[in-house]
């Protein structure tokens, strides 16, 4: 099955400066690169997703690079803000919404943005 | 709803007991995952229903879980006789279908004591 790992665990970083996060995939069949953002107590809220076909995507300050050959994908957040605290996860799937298999996810990264 | 909704938000229950998590999918969706999330860990897929039918339940850890989803709407996870490994927060989403995102639910958090 699919394998997903995700690094760094925990990323401190001050406020206005960019955040990378960086996973890496096993299953040459997957397709579809979403990445979570969770806070406390809450379920996972999506903030952008990737499909195979495309390299790179960009919302507003976070972009997404997809690099199938060496299947790593990698989230930057630039200009970071106190509300971008939370923990992130990467995911991978065969298709959007899971498909067959459902997500699988790596464990997390906690980051921090300093004042 | 306006979002995927889970009751209850906790539930406490002793070793060996039933209990039941609820999900409620956003109208419309006729895909439904259940995931399980422990303590500084991602989520890991339980089952997939498309519609009534469980499409994949290969993620049940064991024979004690089971999930329905009798009407292709409200889904029911059930497990039976709890053991304090299966503490964690189950979470639920839906989709519309196979080629559009996935929304979560806030979860229920189970505690087995």
């Amino acid at each position: 099955g699919e394998n997903v790992e995700q690094h760094p665990s925990t990323l401190s970083v001050q406020e206005g400066d960019s955040a990378v996060i960086k996973c890496t995939y096993s299953d040459s069949a997957s397709n579809y690169f979403p990445w979570y953002k969770q806070e406390l107590g809450k379920g996972p809220q999506l903030i952008i997703d990737i499909r195979s076909n495309v390299g790179e995507k960009k919302d507003q300050r976070i972009a997404v690079t997809l690099n199938k050959t060496a299947k790593h994908f990698s989230l930057h957040i630039t200009e970071t803000q106190p509300e971008d605290s939370a923990v992130y996860f990467c995911a991978a799937s065969k298709g959007a919404g899971g498909g067959a298999d459902g997500l699988t996810f790596g464990k997390g990264t906690h980051l921090i943005i300093q004042p | 709803g306006a979002g995927v909704s889970q009751t209850p938000s906790n539930k406490v229950t002793e070793k060996g007991k039933y209990v039941e998590l609820r999900c409620d999918p956003i109208s419309g969706h006729t895909a439904l995952y259940w995931y399980r999330q422990s303590l500084g860990q991602g989520p890991e897929f339980l089952i997939y229903f498309q519609g009534t039918g469980a499409a994949d339940d290969s993620g049940l850890p064991n024979d004690r879980f089971f999930a329905v989803r009798p009407e292709g709407s409200v889904s029911t996870l059930k497990i039976q006789r709890t053991e304090r490994g299966d503490s964690a927060v189950y979470l639920c989403a839906s989709s519309a279908g196979m080629n559009t995102e996935a929304f979560f639910g806030q979860g229920t958090r189970l505690t087995v004591v």
